[in-house]
């Protein structure tokens, strides 16, 4: 257990809202990310933090922002969303300084109608 | 840039028969190199990693995956495939800046 939350688990909105998605996590970690993942595609990374107020891009992040305020957590926004953004969302934390690997948390769902 | 490639998009075997899930990537360095399990409606649960050393690594479950870098390869093995390992896969490279990409999925199916 990673000790990382994701809110809400599920959400349908209209297109054109804003959306917000917000990572927990309980241990402290300094990199948190977030994911998007559709059928073929695997996951793809969004954005990423690597502390309080340090984030950057990744590879799909049109129509996406994030803060990162406090250390535990990681919010991902959607300004307006669109039909594309329908997905599942997942967070992840890189638990050591050496090396890459990631523990991920729940998902959320997101369908935009 | 970095890339990986799961040939397979589905497969099936049977319950009790060998399992390989193949994986390529593409990394100028040497990689930091994972495969991830995907239950249906679950997050990604680390399988296994290869950072250095040992080319055969072992992981939970019963699963192991061996580093080949003439090939630019990490398949996933398993001797004897149990219905519970029914799931998506995926394998993973580190790449530059603190990063993973991604694989795109193999579906495992178990028929009994």
């Amino acid at each position: 257990d990673a000790g990382i939350t994701q809110s809400p688990r599920h959400k349908v909105t209209e297109t054109g809202t804003p959306v917000t998605l917000r990572c927990h996590q309980t241990e402290n970690h300094r990199y948190m990310y977030w994911y998007r993942q559709d059928p073929g595609h695997g996951l793809r990374l969004i954005h990423y933090s690597y502390g309080v107020k340090d984030t950057d891009k990744g590879e799909v992040s049109d129509g996406y922002s994030v803060s990162r305020s406090k250390t535990e957590d990681f919010l991902l926004t959607l300004e307006s969303a669109t039909s594309s953004q329908t997905s599942v969302y997942f967070c992840a934390i890189r638990k050591r300084q050496k090396g890459y690997e990631q523990y991920f948390g729940p998902g959320t769902r997101l369908t935009v109608t | 840039a970095q890339s990986v490639t799961q040939p397979d998009i589905h497969i099936t075997v049977s319950e009790g028969a060998s399992l390989e899930l193949r994986c390529n990537y593409s990394y100028g360095a040497t990689p930091y190199l994972f495969w991830y399990v995907q239950s249906p409606g679950q997050g990604l649960q680390l399988l296994l990693k290869y950072f250095s050393g040992d080319t055969l690594v072992q992981g939970i479950k019963g699963f192991e995956a061996e580093f080949k870098r003439s090939q630019s390869s990490f398949n996933l093995r398993k001797p004897s495939v149990h219905w519970s390992d029914a799931a998506e896969y995926f394998c993973a490279v580190g790449a530059g800046g603190n990063k993973l990409v991604f694989g795109a999925g193999t579906i495992l199916r178990v028929k009994s």
